[in-house]
């Protein structure tokens, strides 16, 4: 069965630190994707990246970074010099296509980030 | 261009007692799934609709059923509410025709309170 765990529950920062959010997942398919999401106060669930299981190439994207690694089956994000509003919940999630595609969300983590 | 829109924003109900959300998807999508977000935790999904059919179903029991209209639009209704049933209900979309894991688009929710 598909599991995503994000260890870290809450992390608090002050502004301009670099902060990194943990995500593991566990998976019996060689094919699956993996995504993460951003939810502001407002409650919308915002796509940030995808990343299939065939790259495990990092990205980079403006201030936000991503790291890929099978071995450990992990997915962590890294958002640097972080900002007031990067204060969010942030959430890993997983899907399968052999699963029907549909996302399964690890239990997120609440960044604060502080001026 | 109208993302997700979904009605209404906050409800309650008491124990017992039968809910209806609604969900209008992103225009040019037509696949519509629904998950239930506990608080603090990450969303868990409940059921995918396709072309007016439930395509997938997650872990929830029949109290929860859906419907979707040849509009696309969709209803998602919960019986015989308890009071774990009070939750944010949040509404995806996608289009049909791309890559089915791609990027979901989520509505803001509707808040569901069961006294």
């Amino acid at each position: 069965a598909q599991k995503v765990t994000q260890a870290q529950t809450e992390i608090s920062v002050v502004e301009k630190e670099d902060v990194t959010l943990d995500c593991v997942y566990e998976t019996r398919d060689t094919t699956y994707y993996l995504f993460w999401y951003k939810q502001p106060p407002s409650g919308e669930l915002v796509f940030l990246i995808r990343r299939n299981s065939f790259d495990e190439q990092n990205e980079i994207s403006g201030r936000y970074s991503w790291n890929f690694q099978k071995s450990t089956s992990s997915f962590n994000f890294t958002i640097t010099a972080s900002q007031v509003v990067d204060s969010a919940v942030y959430f890993c999630a997983l899907s399968e296509p052999a699963a029907g595609n549909m996302l399964t969300f690890g239990g997120g983590t609440r960044l604060m980030v502080k001026p | 261009d109208a993302g997700v829109t979904q009605s209404p924003t906050h409800l309650i109900k008491t124990r017992g007692q039968q809910v209806t959300l609604r969900c209008s998807p992103k225009s040019g999508h037509d696949t519509v799934s629904w998950y239930q977000q506990a608080l603090g935790q990450g969303p868990q999904f409940i059921f995918q609709y396709y072309e007016e059919e439930e395509r997938q179903r997650g872990n929830f029991p029949d109290r929860f059923s859906g419907h979707q209209f040849p509009n696309y639009s969709s209803e998602l209704n919960v019986n015989a509410l308890l009071l774990g049933d009070s939750a944010l209900y949040l509404c995806a979309s996608r289009p049909s025709g791309r890559d089915l894991t791609g990027e979901l688009f989520f509505g803001e929710g509707s808040r569901l309170t069961v006294l």
